[in-house]
């Protein structure tokens, strides 16, 4: 079974780090680009990174753009997302998902539970 | 990038039908839409993708034949036959759109759907 389950969510002040982990199991980790994606409550969703299969190209959503570093290790078949100097805009619910591709195109299967990021004082 | 439109809710039910739609900003009326089902407390889960053609490649696992998409101008349809209670649920529009540095994933906000 393909699955992908998230950690490392929590209460963290402004200005605070945090990582997050999303740990893969049921497919050849390493030949998927991977993506965080997350939802601040009551909200929709909101693509936040993405990096490729080696883990050497990366690109995120302007929003964090400078405080935030998606990586790998594809060793362990596990996603990070390291958040620096988080902001209470950054309170969501963050999920990795995996996107499959047709013709150049995504869309994302399958998705994990989610953690939650919580930033306040 | 496009805009994903989408109402904030709808309503049907038990047994019913309902017709769910993601409006696409103008220009955008070649793009693919993906759709997302996101049960309360869990993460989403894919369903389909739809062009102005249709659904375009496979529908997700285990995706019930009640559900099923089509396409016109600049909108995406989602449409639920014989809804049951659990299809009550938020459905998400997704796309995606650049490469590279330019890539984004834009989604709309999500309809809320009730079953009656």
């Amino acid at each position: 079974e393909v699955q992908l389950v998230e950690s490392g969510g929590g209460l963290v002040q402004p200005g605070g780090s945090l990582r997050l982990s999303c740990s893969a199991s049921g497919f050849t980790f390493s030949s998927y680009w991977m993506h965080w994606v997350r939802q601040p409550p009551g909200k929709g969703l909101v693509w936040v990174s993405r990096i490729d299969t080696g883990g050497s190209s990366a690109s995120y959503a302007d929003s964090v753009k400078g405080r935030f570093t998606i990586s790998r290790d594809n060793a362990k078949n596990t996603l990070y997302l390291q958040m620096n100097s988080l902001r209470a805009e950054d309170t969501a619910v963050y999920y990795c998902a995996r996107p499959l591709v047709s013709r150049s195109s995504i869309w994302f299967d399958p998705w994990g539970q989610g953690t939650l990021v919580t930033v306040s004082s | 990038q496009p805009v994903l439109t989408q109402p904030p809710s709808a309503s049907a039910s038990l047994g019913a039908s309902v017709t769910l739609t993601c409006t696409l900003s103008s220009g955008y009326g070649d793009y693919k839409v993906d759709w997302y089902q996101q049960s309360p407390g869990k993460g989403p889960r894919f369903l389909m993708r739809v062009g102005t053609g249709g659904i375009v490649e496979s529908k997700g696992d285990g995706i019930p034949d009640r559900f099923s998409v089509f396409g016109s101008g600049l909108n995406r349809y989602l449409t639920i036959k014989n809804i049951q209670e659990e299809d009550e649920s938020d459905y998400h529009c997704g796309a995606d759109h650049g490469s590279g540095s330019t890539f984004v994933y834009v989604f709309g906000t999500g309809t809320k759907v009730t079953v009656l």
